[in-house]
């Protein structure tokens, strides 16, 4: 079974400044997707950034970009010059392809953006 | 992408009663998944619902309690049963696009309070 851990449950960050989300997963598998998810106060879950396993080059996303660790396991998230908006709740994410794309998501760390 | 339509977005429902939740997708997809998220926690997976056949639930959740239609590629629904105080949660539908690292997409919530 796939299982994701986010250890943070909460961060704070001034604004225009940067701030890394942890991110570890463990899977046997060796073709998986990771992705990073925001779900601000509205409820909506938005993609913020993909990650293919296979890929060693980490993705980045304007402000957004990750470090794929994949022998570490690890897939933390780097949000630069941060903004009020960002302010949510961030999940990190497990995809393993072949299996209806079932995803499994982290436990959350909820991120506040101080003024 | 997948724009998805869930209604209602919040009830308050009385105990022992049952509700039910609409999902419409603006397209046709195989996959489709209901979510629990309880308040402050991440997602957890109720069930894989596929088009001509048997939803498929995860450990700790059953058809008498949740069950679930999906008649064509576009909708499906997700009743509550037999409503508890502790069914209060939000609940998400989902859909991923059969492709290499396709995406999850997601309805807005449907947020249920049980009194």
């Amino acid at each position: 079974a796939q299982t994701v851990t986010q250890s943070q449950p909460e961060m704070s960050v001034q604004e225009a400044e940067t701030v890394t989300l942890s991110c570890t997963y463990d899977t046997s598998e060796n073709n998986y997707y990771l992705f990073w998810y925001k779900q601000p106060p509205s409820r909506q879950m938005i993609l913020v950034i993909r990650q293919e396993a296979y890929k060693q080059q980490n993705a980045t996303e304007n402000r957004f970009s990750v470090n794929f660790q994949k022998a570490a396991k690890s897939f933390s998230l780097k949000i630069s010059d941060s903004q009020l908006g960002d302010t949510a709740m961030y999940f990190c994410a497990f995809m393993k392809p072949n299996t209806g794309n079932q995803f499994y998501f982290g436990t959350g760390t909820s991120l506040t953006v101080i003024p | 992408s997948a724009v998805i339509s869930q209604k209602p977005s919040r009830d308050i429902c009385q105990r022992g009663t049952s509700l039910t939740i609409q999902c419409q997708v603006d397209s046709q997809v195989t996959m489709m998944f209901w979510y629990r998220q309880q308040p402050g926690q991440s997602l957890t997976l109720i069930a894989t619902a596929n088009q001509g056949s048997e939803a498929t639930y995860e450990s700790g959740f059953v058809i008498d309690k949740f069950p679930i239609s999906r008649p064509n590629l576009t909708f499906s629904t997700l009743t509550v049963s037999n409503m508890s105080p502790e069914d209060s949660s939000i609940y998400l539908c989902s859909v991923t696009r059969l492709v290499q690292g396709g995406e999850a997409f997601f309805g807005q919530g449907t947020r249920l309070t049980v009194v």
